[in-house]
């Protein structure tokens, strides 16, 4: 059965703190990805990563940064959060190939003061 | 890019009644059209999906169907039951190395006892 972990449930942040979220997949699956999701907007790419070390824009990346040192593992990286950050994310991965279903993590809920 | 648009962004049904929702896309170039049903605090979980060379899939009581002409696909529930209440997100994706999904705003469906 596919797990995707992340790190923390709920996080609480103040403005121009440096976040970071950890996401674990322990299918060995090649594709990894950040979204955020907000009410009435859907799910929203950040980031996503094909390979370790490899990393590529989503629609919305402007705030955010990423790190995936190992296969198993794509981290988001709030280098100065800031209050339109909160949200909830969720980190998902996939085999590679062709449609292929994205596993979802439980998400993170993170709230900027 | 590919823009995802969906409705209705909320539909309520009485138990037993079929719900219906819609999604359009941009890119001609999308081929690929998953759905997602996400419970109440639970992570986005694939229910059911369709390829550009098909017209119809069904699983049980869930099809979807897909005009590639119009750039359109549906999600259609028959014989609604209290925990299909949920939201449901479609996603469109082209044949591309890293998968990455468009995401639609989500619909949330309501079924009434």
């Amino acid at each position: 059965d596919v797990k995707v972990t992340q790190s923390s449930r709920y996080l609480v942040k103040r403005t121009g703190e440096k976040v970071f979220l950890e996401c674990v997949q322990d299918m060995d699956h090649e594709n990894m990805f950040w979204y955020r999701q907000d009410p009435g907007l859907g799910l929203r790419l950040i980031y996503f990563s094909y390979d370790v070390k490899m990393k590529e824009k989503g629609d919305i990346p402007e705030g955010y940064s990423v790190s995936r040192e190992k296969k198993e593992r794509f981290s988001l990286i709030l280098e100065s959060a800031s209050t339109n950050q909160t949200s909830m994310y969720l980190c998902a991965s996939s085999p590679r190939g062709l449609e292929n279903e994205q596993y979802f993590g439980p998400g993170t809920r993170l709230t900027v003061t | 890019g590919e823009n995802v648009e969906q409705h209705p962004s909320t539909l309520s049904v009485q138990e037993g009644d079929s719900a219906v929702i819609k999604c359009t896309y941009s890119d001609s170039a999308s081929n690929y059209f998953p759905w997602y049903k996400q419970e109440l605090g639970k992570r986005p979980q694939l229910i059911i999906d369709i390829r550009s060379n098909v017209g119809e899939k069904k699983d049980q009581r869930i099809a979807v169907t897909l005009n590639k002409t119009a750039k359109h696909f549906s999600l259609h529930i028959t014989e609604t039951q209290p925990e299909d209440s949920a939201v449901y997100f479609c996603a469109a994706s082209e044949d591309n190395y890293g998968q990455n999904f468009v995401f639609g705003p989500g619909t949330r469906l309501s079924v009434l006892p």
